[in-house]
């Protein structure tokens, strides 16, 4: 089965509140962690990366945060608008076995209030 | 630079006929990804190709379904004999090469099996 999962399948908050959408993993040789934001209708959107040799990544409004203690990524959106309504996924890169592959779970649906 | 290419955006096919889906990379991308998005759903990885080769296919059904990426061309996932299971979105992905690099998503094609 899928070894990365989210806590909440949906999120509603106010315009300009901020957005923590969280997510874990299980595998815990994997280094590389991806958030993807995905609008109704259109494929994944890459938000921000993580690798393991980091525990905090900040991008244009959006942070991701890593603990690797406890298998856990978490993506905080900054000032949220209405335009951040989409399911977001976190997506672990799986090596195994010569192959290497994105691992999805199944996304936490933002909804952003006016 | 176009984006990861994917046609037909919409496809419908009567139970029995073949389904035919297209995918074209990012320009100097040479790994593929096919995953398959039920609504509501994560994406569940399919396969990983290279220029002529399968190197992950892990995630294909055993039958009806295959998946190439030709020297020329586009990777083709083809699926033979559809059943109304098939009805998804299927998207492609594509990467420049592995270690922890980012993929890059097509809009994906919706099948309808009818």
């Amino acid at each position: 089965g899928e070894s990365v999962g989210l806590h909440l399948p949906t999120l509603s908050v106010q315009e300009g509140d901020n957005s923590i959408i969280n997510c874990a993993y299980s595998n815990s040789a994997s280094d590389y962690f991806i958030w993807y934001k995905q609008e109704s209708g259109k494929g994944p959107q890459f938000i921000i990366d993580i690798r393991s040799n980091m525990d905090k990544r900040q991008g244009q409004r959006v942070t991701v945060l890593l603990n690797k203690t406890v298998k856990h990524l978490s993506l905080q959106i900054a000032a949220t608008q209405p335009g951040d309504s989409a399911v977001y996924f976190c997506a672990e890169d799986l090596t195994q076995g010569g192959s290497e592959k994105l691992v999805f779970g199944k996304g936490t649906k933002l909804t952003v209030n006016p | 630079n176009a984006g990861v290419m994917q046609n037909p955006r919409h496809l419908v096919r009567r139970r029995g006929q073949e389904a035919r889906l297209r995918c074209s990379p990012m320009k100097g991308h040479s790994h593929v990804y096919w995953y398959r998005q039920l609504p509501e759903e994560g994406l569940k990885f399919m396969v990983y190709l290279q220029k002529e080769n399968i190197i992950d296919e892990s995630g294909m059904p055993k039958e009806r379904f295959s998946a190439e990426f030709p020297k020329e061309g586009p990777s083709i996932l083809r699926i033979q004999q559809v059943v109304r299971g098939d009805s998804a979105a299927y998207f492609c992905a594509s990467r420049y090469g592995t270690q922890n690099t980012e993929a890059f998503f097509g809009q994906g094609t919706r099948l309808t099996v009818v």
